[in-house]
């Protein structure tokens, strides 16, 4: 089966300005997770969607960062505006239900400068 | 919010030594799961463990669950060079709520032929 596909692979912006990055899951995955992952540290749960809607957003920076899934199944995650802190990889994963292991995608680096 | 931590953060050792990473959870699990992730490469799903005591071997690799379901360790026999990158555990809390995996900082294994 085709893994979860992200895009760009890699990112550099100024701080302050925006950025996005997509997301296509696994055929037929309900559940679609956002990462980051700073160097050095483990991924940090940003946002997880069950089909197109939002079941914990807890820790994703909402004056700040903003993500969709629309029709359950790509994934778009924004950042408006950009600091220099959230320079990291942004990865995507999804699995077939909440309990199931995650799929991870290659993930985008985003440098900000 | 729910803690995960991992040692020791970097392990050195010679090639066919054995390795072993432990990792305790702040709160009780549901259950843990483990991911290795290469050098540049993202995380890959290796197990999931969700019985109190459980313990499952994959060819050199052994995981263990513990009684109180808040800690875990992977050991790896006679490490070969293919074994090198950094392994996560990842917990889900089983106290209701959100779903999300928790992500130690994980352990980087280096390996010296």
């Amino acid at each position: 089966e085709a893994g979860v596909a992200q895009s760009p692979r890699y990112k550099i912006i100024e701080k302050r300005q925006s950025v996005a990055f997509w997301c296509n899951p696994i055929s037929g995955h309900a559940t679609l997770y956002w990462y980051q992952q700073i160097l050095g540290q483990g991924p940090k749960l940003l946002i997880q969607f069950q089909n197109n809607g939002v079941v914990d957003d807890s820790q994703l920076p909402k004056d700040r960062f903003s993500a969709e899934r629309l029709k359950g199944v790509d994934s778009t995650l924004k950042i408006q505006p950009a600091k220099l802190e959230d320079s990291a990889v942004y990865l995507c994963a999804s699995s077939p239900f909440p309990i199931n292991g995650y799929t991870f995608g290659s993930g985008t680096r985003l440098t900000v400068v | 919010g729910q803690q995960v931590m991992q040692i020791p953060q970097y392990q050195h050792v010679q090639e066919g030594e054995d390795f072993t990473t432990y990792c305790n959870s702040s709160t009780t699990l549901s259950n843990i799961q483990w991911y290795k992730q290469r050098p540049g490469g993202h995380p890959v799903f290796l197990i999931q463990l969700v019985k109190s005591g459980e313990v499952k071997k994959q060819k050199r690799l052994t995981f263990q669950f513990g009684e109180a379901k808040k800690n875990s360790s992977l050991h790896i026999t006679a490490t070969q060079t293919t074994d090198v990158g950094t392994y996560f555990c990842a917990g889900r809390n089983s106290g209701g709520g959100a779903d999300g995996l928790t992500f130690g900082k994980g352990t980087h294994l280096i390996i010296q032929p």
